[in-house]
């Protein structure tokens, strides 16, 4: 089963708005990742946030993390049509920090 | 320069063969990972490996075997008996400590024809 789920499912906004994306996972984690794909290619890093941390930034990006509703959710602000991208949050649990586990993903689309 | 090498890019493969994608890492990480991501969907863990001669089951093994016999090397052998191969595969690698960020290579693209 998956352990985490993003929602929406996709999204497609204007260039220039900002775009908020969801996470939500069901065991304790020690850690979330969101990761960004664009269309037929491998995954790339964007952010990570300990399970200690409530809110991360990294340019554009910013993370937030709930474990009390255990849910996360990134927001990229004045988003450009290159943002266009599958993203997906990525949890490793706390009985098996080795087994990553990815969600299924939110497909953004930003319009010029 | 350092990163995750999948081969091949594209392999069709006949309905009842096996076969092995490649994955090749530089970045002297020790935990290498393989997933499968079917077309609008998320990726699903087949196997995992944290150190040398040693890796576990993802969520669907089944119809995959996986071998670990170097560091650098993962791969990955789609057998026949797994029923609906068709599919990306993507290999990925990171640090074994806690939180460590995951690499990935570019995908290999395998169909049943």
């Amino acid at each position: 089963s998956q352990q985490g789920e993003e929602d929406p499912q996709a999204l497609s906004i204007q260039e220039g708005e900002n775009a908020t994306m969801n996470c939500s996972y069901k065991t304790s984690i020690n850690n979330l990742q969101w990761y960004r794909q664009n269309s037929g290619r491998g995954l790339v890093h964007l952010i990570l946030i300990r399970s200690n941390e409530r809110e991360k930034h990294s340019g554009r990006l910013r993370v937030t993390l709930d474990t009390s509703k255990k849910s996360s959710s990134l927001l990229i602000t004045a988003s450009r049509a290159a943002d266009t991208a599958s993203y997906f949050c990525a949890t490793d649990l706390k009985t098996s920090y080795d087994k990553v586990i990815f969600g299924p993903g939110t497909s953004l689309s930003v319009i010029p | 320069d350092g990163g995750i090498t999948q081969s091949p890019k594209y392999l069709f493969r006949k309905e009842g063969q096996n076969v092995t994608l490649s994955c090749e890492q530089n970045l002297n990480h020790d935990a290498m990972y393989w997933y499968r991501q079917d077309p609008g969907q998320g990726l699903r863990l087949i196997y995992y490996s944290q150190i040398v001669n040693d890796f576990q089951k993802g969520d669907i093994a089944e119809g995959y075997s996986v071998s670990r016999e170097k560091k650098e090397s993962f791969p990955l052998t789609v057998t026949s008996a797994q029923k609906n191969p068709t599919a990306f595969y993507l290999c990925a690698s990171s640090f074994r400590d806690r939180g460590n960020t995951i690499y990935f290579g570019e995908g290999s693209w395998l169909t049943v024809v």
